[in-house]
């Protein structure tokens, strides 16, 4: 069955960059594009962006342009997420998930919590 | 991009009928029918429950639906149960590869 395995929870002082990794399985991995979208705490979901695990196209949020990359290695069928200059309002949980059809995404990874803290 | 307009909270008693809605633009809900709707659980990962507005992922309950009228897109739980209580959020696409997410709706089954 379909799955994704998010790396696990990191802590990072401000100012320093984080990579978070989503392993999938379960479908030919070249067929979808993953998205990666944030929850800060008690808030709602925000979109960051997309990469197409074929030929490793990527679209950002204006939001975290300049700041954000997306990367896949499609043989070890693992997306990353790399996030840098992290302040304290990055703190959130992020999670990749599947675009099965247009702004379907059908599987999420289980989550990867980033604390920012000094 | 600025987010899509959930109401903050809705509550329905069980065995009755909520909707709640979700207000963009004509640059996202209005020109697309590309609306999605998640249900999160607490300290869980979102799940797809309606995509292209209306359309129903294999394994949701059919008492899930989803409708649009120009910029407005609204979910509908019909015979409202317990397990219902969770948070949702609507999700558009917004033209140029971009989307855009719902503040999300808390609903809380009395």
């Amino acid at each position: 069955q379909v799955q994704f395995v998010q790396s696990g929870a990191e802590v990072k002082k401000p100012g320093a960059s984080v990579k978070v990794s989503c392993k999938a399985s379960g479908y030919t991995l070249t067929t979808y594009s993953i998205h990666w979208v944030r929850q800060a705490p008690g808030q709602g979901l925000e979109w960051m962006g997309w990469v197409k695990h074929g030929n490793s196209d990527t679209k950002y949020s204006q939001r975290f342009q300049g700041r954000v990359t997306f990367t896949s290695d499609t043989p070890a069928s693992t997306v990353y997420m790399e996030l840098s200059s992290l302040t304290s309002e990055d703190t959130a949980v992020y999670y990749c998930a599947r675009e099965g059809g247009v702004i379907n995404f059908d599987y999420w990874g289980q989550g990867t919590l980033v604390t920012v803290s000094s | 991009q600025s987010a899509l307009t959930q109401p903050a909270s809705v509550s329905g008693s069980p065995g009755q009928s909520i909707s709640i809605s979700c207000t963009g633009t004509s640059g996202d809900v209005g020109n697309y029918d590309r609306v999605s709707w998640y249900q999160q659980h607490p300290g869980k990962a979102p799940k797809l429950i309606i995509y292209e507005v209306t359309e129903r992922p294999s394994g949701v309950s059919n008492r899930f639906s989803g409708s649009k009228s120009g910029n407005t897109a609204s979910l509908t739980i019909s015979g409202l149960q317990a397990e219902d209580e969770a948070d949702y959020y609507c999700c558009s696409y917004a033209g140029s590869s971009k989307v855009v997410f719902g503040g999300g709706t808390k609903l809380t089954v009395l």
